[in-house]
């Protein structure tokens, strides 16, 4: 089974902020990486997929990066929006998501 | 608009058995694979299962393979869920998500709002 882990857990950011998390897989998945936002009691939202796409309405300050086995998020600009908890999921043998990075106020 | 409505969560007991649902609309439902996807309270987000658009291929995480049943319904554009010996660390909100890319297992780009399934005497 593919594993997936995610650095930081945790990260405080201010407004304005640039912010990089990163998911690792425990061997390749290519470019078969998604993440998601989710915000208490919502849903997931898919923000990227095939490790660099951007879904459609998604905010252009959302990035992605990677192959293989090293995947990045930025967000360019943070926005009091973008506080919320953030998934990687590797769709390259079944599924797997990450175990989350919070992104709180600072 | 795509819309999926998850309903069936409820209380049950150990050992006991529940089914959920997952209602489809806004697009073409027999054209796209579906999944069921789980959060247990405070925790992050478990796959549990993968159904594709012909039912042909289905697949389950280990932790409730030979207890739960996905299925669908493309004449009713609905997705199912049957969770048979169910445990206390089943206790968890259930997302129906739809599988968003062209290959047959992709990223899920919709998602319902969740039923919550709470097991416990």
């Amino acid at each position: 089974d593919i594993q997936m882990t995610q650095s930081p857990s945790t990260l405080s950011a201010s407004v304005g902020d640039r912010v990089t998390i990163t998911c690792r897989a425990s061997q390749s998945i290519s470019s078969w990486l998604a993440w998601y936002q989710q915000k208490p009691g919502k849903a997931p939202k898919l923000l990227i997929y095939d490790a660099s796409s951007l879904e459609s309405g998604v905010p252009s300050r959302f990035s992605g990066s990677g192959s293989g086995t090293e995947f990045t998020l930025t967000i360019s600009s943070l926005q009091p929006d973008d506080f919320a908890t953030y998934y990687c999921q590797q769709y390259d043998s079944y599924f797997t998501f990450g175990p989350g990075t919070k992104v709180d106020i600072k | 608009e795509v819309q999926l409505v998850e309903s069936g969560g409820g209380l049950v007991q150990p050992g006991g058995s529940l089914r959920l649902s997952c209602a489809a609309s806004g697009f073409t439902f027999s054209s796209y694979s579906m999944n069921w996807v789980r959060q247990a309270p405070g925790k992050g987000l478990e796959w549990v299962s993968y159904i594709s658009s012909s039912s042909s291929t289905i697949y389950y995480a280990d932790s409730v393979k030979g207890r739960f049943t996905i299925s669908r319904d493309n004449a009713k554009n609905s997705l199912y869920l049957q969770m048979n010996s169910l445990r206390a660390e089943d206790t968890a909100v259930y997302y129906c998500a739809r599988g968003g890319g062209l290959t047959e297992t992709a990223y899920f780009d919709y998602w319902g709002q969740g039923t919550l399934v709470t097991v416990s005497s």
